[in-house]
């Protein structure tokens, strides 16, 4: 069973599409987070949810909206994408606040042309 | 600011032993992770430091000085599948799951 799933895997749009990510986790954890990894391979945090509540909002643009409709689910919508949405876009939950381990999604892969 | 700096890159024997550093300057610190990431695959976690010293785990071991803000993974007995990326990440305060992660290390392990 996987544990931190996301859908689609590779997502190729045009510009100024919308469109969604969507996570779900079956490790019965209370926080999710959406990450960025941008083609230099740098790992950025975009949103992190604990219980379906909005606990980080990290400088995003506000054309992502984070949607929770249960702690196992965190979905992604981007409005009117840009080049520079490219990226991998990974999901990830966290139950343990001591050491703060993440499992992570094996995330989308977003190309906007 | 947060700064976390490592090595782009680093390549090694197969069998051998590598030592990948991290430096780090953050707003505050309470945690030091490691994590592996193979190429088109998921970080998946390796290591949790918080107090100074060396943690072992089989054939990877994680060292930490807060004081210098410096850590390593050290990478004994090197294996073919060893190759990946390996990112260094710091968690600034204890009450948050919020993690700043470095640029990461491509290890590339020829035979």
């Amino acid at each position: 069973d996987t544990a931190v799933s996301q859908t689609p895997k590779y997502l190729v749009t045009q510009m100024g599409n919308d469109k969604s990510i969507k996570c779900e986790q079956n490790l019965g954890h209370d926080t999710m987070y959406w990450y960025k990894q941008d083609s230099k391979k740098f790992l950025k945090i975009m949103f992190s949810y604990n219980n379906k509540e909005l606990i980080i909002n990290e400088t995003v643009p506000n054309r992502f909206s984070p949607k929770s409709p249960d702690k196992a689910h965190l979905n992604l919508h981007i409005n009117s994408l840009e080049l520079g949405d490219s990226a991998v876009y990974f999901c990830a939950s966290s139950q343990d606040l001591v050491t703060g381990e993440l499992f992570f999604g094996e995330g989308s892969r977003l190309t906007v042309l | 600011g947060q700064n976390i700096d490592q090595p782009t890159e680093m390549t090694a024997t197969e069998g051998a032993i590598v030592q990948i550093n991290c430096t780090y300057q953050t707003s505050g610190f309470n945690g030091l992770f490691w994590y592996q990431q193979h190429a088109g695959e998921a970080p998946t976690f390796l290591s949790y430091n918080v107090l100074d010293g060396l943690e072992e785990k089989g054939r990877f071991s994680s060292f930490l000085s807060r004081s210098k803000g410096y850590s390593y993974l050290l990478l004994k007995e090197l294996q073919m599948k060893d190759s990946a990326s390996y990112l260094c990440a710091v968690r600034e305060r204890w009450n948050t799951d919020k993690l700043i992660f470095g640029t990461g290390t491509r290890l590339q392990v020829f035979p």
